[in-house]
């Protein structure tokens, strides 16, 4: 398995556009966390889903911000309209709930810069 | 609700000292406790966790439930330590994963 792969890479978009990153999780994994990372914040959960169910949205900053997970192989986060305070690293996770490994894997992240 | 709290967001340490990264948790049950790693341009990976009790590149970490922390232990730095660390707290294997804010560790040659 290649990993948790999220797309894009880099996304550099103007203020009050829509933004769209993609994440396809490990497959066989039933959880899956979308993470924001800044200077100041360090490491945030903004929500996670179990067995394509969002189970906690509780981090979700806004309105502007929604997720989805359509099927066990792909989820969305959304932001819309953008503004610069977006700016971050945003991480998709997976994780499978049994077997002796529990942790969560990370993809590559996507760094969006909002001007 | 459950927390981790890293206290320090930046160590310094010479190299082939003693590193040892803070952590503090809150939760009254028994929780998935874990070190995760990032390396400069890569993404996170797990370091260790609670439960395998193992020593990974010579960090170790031991869960006191009396003072609630589960700190990282490594004995002598070594230059390609130098990372961001987090700690996370899970409850159980179905929730979701708490992450600490970091804390950066910068080892001096």
């Amino acid at each position: 398995d290649a990993g948790v792969i999220q797309s894009p890479r880099h996304e550099v978009t103007e203020m009050g556009q829509e933004v769209t990153l993609r994440c396809k999780p490990i497959s066989g994994h039933n959880s899956l966390f979308w993470y924001r990372q800044t200077m100041m914040r360090g490491l945030e959960l903004l929500i996670y889903f179990n067995n394509n169910v969002p189970i906690d949205d509780s981090g979700m900053p806004e309105d502007r911000f929604s997720a989805k997970m359509p099927n066990a192989s792909f989820s969305t986060l959304k932001i819309q309209p953008s503004e610069p305070r977006d700016s971050a690293v945003y991480f998709c996770a997976s994780s499978f709930g049994q077997g002796a490994n529990t942790e969560a894997f990370f993809g590559q992240g996507t760094r969006l810069t909002v001007v | 609700a459950q927390r981790v709290t890293q206290p320090e967001k930046l160590l310094s340490v010479f190299k082939g000292a003693p590193v040892e990264l803070k952590c503090n948790y809150s939760y009254s049950g028994s929780p998935e406790l874990f070190w995760y790693v990032q390396y400069s341009r890569q993404r996170l990976q797990l370091l260790l966790r609670h439960i395998s009790r193992e020593s990974i590149k010579g960090f170790t970490a031991d869960l006191n439930k009396g003072e609630t922390s589960f700190h990282l232990k490594k004995p002598f730095a070594q230059e390609e330590d130098s990372a961001m660390y987090y700690c996370a707290l899970r409850r159980n294997r179905d929730d979701k994963i708490i992450f600490g804010k970091g804390t950066r560790l910068h080892i001096l040659p």
